[in-house]
């Protein structure tokens, strides 16, 4: 399949281990945030979204936490497994229902 | 339940030439969106359709445009292409607009543009 990005960053973890993947957003007046995983070859893939009124919120396997403090949104995978090698990206909802900053994104691969 | 389907899924162009992009949503979605996703850029939004209306638009030139049928399936246009048009194009639908996390992306239509 295409590679989205070719430079991207890129986090190696081993299998079983737990993933943190970091993201910077741009707006304090953000107020909604997603997280996606990309697979090579597909399209992207909703993970788990956040509220600014909160700091956390947990989905199966994945934790995403919110610092409002300094614009820092991660992403926690608890015991990789290989099908979570892929691109994620975090987008920021700046205002407007389709107002949407969207990250780059980290390579994450995981390594047997 | 089949899902979002892209046809074609690679494309090269040579520049001035135009492009059209074809994307047939999950069965019972009626909102479509279509992005462009760039290595420097990430993604960004292009469109998006409901009810054969566009109902948003992001921020690029008049040379891409879409439609909707009826049957909620979706084409997006891209005129006088450009090297800088060169992209992955995205496809997602949903049952409602604004509805991110109902919302499933086809896999794209990767274009180069020569």
């Amino acid at each position: 399949g295409e590679s989205v990005g070719l430079h991207l960053p890129t986090l190696s973890v081993q299998e079983g281990d737990n993933s943190i993947i970091n993201c910077a957003y741009s707006n304090s007046a953000s107020d909604y945030f997603i997280w996606y995983k990309q697979e090579s070859g597909k399209g992207p893939q909703f993970i788990i979204d956040i509220r600014s009124n909160m700091d956390k919120r947990q989905g199966q396997r994945v934790t995403v936490l919110l610092n409002k403090t300094v614009k820092h949104l991660s992403l926690q995978i608890a015991a990789t497994q290989p099908g979570d090698s892929a691109v994620y990206f975090c987008a920021e909802n700046t205002g407007g229902t389709y107002k949407y900053i969207f990250g780059t994104g980290t390579r994450l691969k995981v390594l047997a | 339940k089949a899902g979002v389907t892209q046809t074609p899924r690679y494309l090269i162009k040579t520049r001035g030439q135009q492009v059209t992009l074809s994307c047939s949503p999950i069965s019972g979605h009626r909102s479509v969106s279509w992005y462009q996703q760039t290595p420097g850029q990430g993604l960004q939004f292009l469109f998006e359709y409901f009810s054969e209306t566009q109902r948003n638009k992001g921020n690029f030139p008049g040379r891409f445009s879409g439609r909707q049928f009826s049957n909620s399936r979706s084409e997006m246009n891209v005129s006088t292409l450009e090297l800088g048009d060169s992209a992955l194009y995205l496809c997602a639908s949903s049952p409602r607009p604004g509805n991110h996390n109902e919302q499933f992306f086809g896999p794209g239509t990767r274009l180069t543009v020569l």
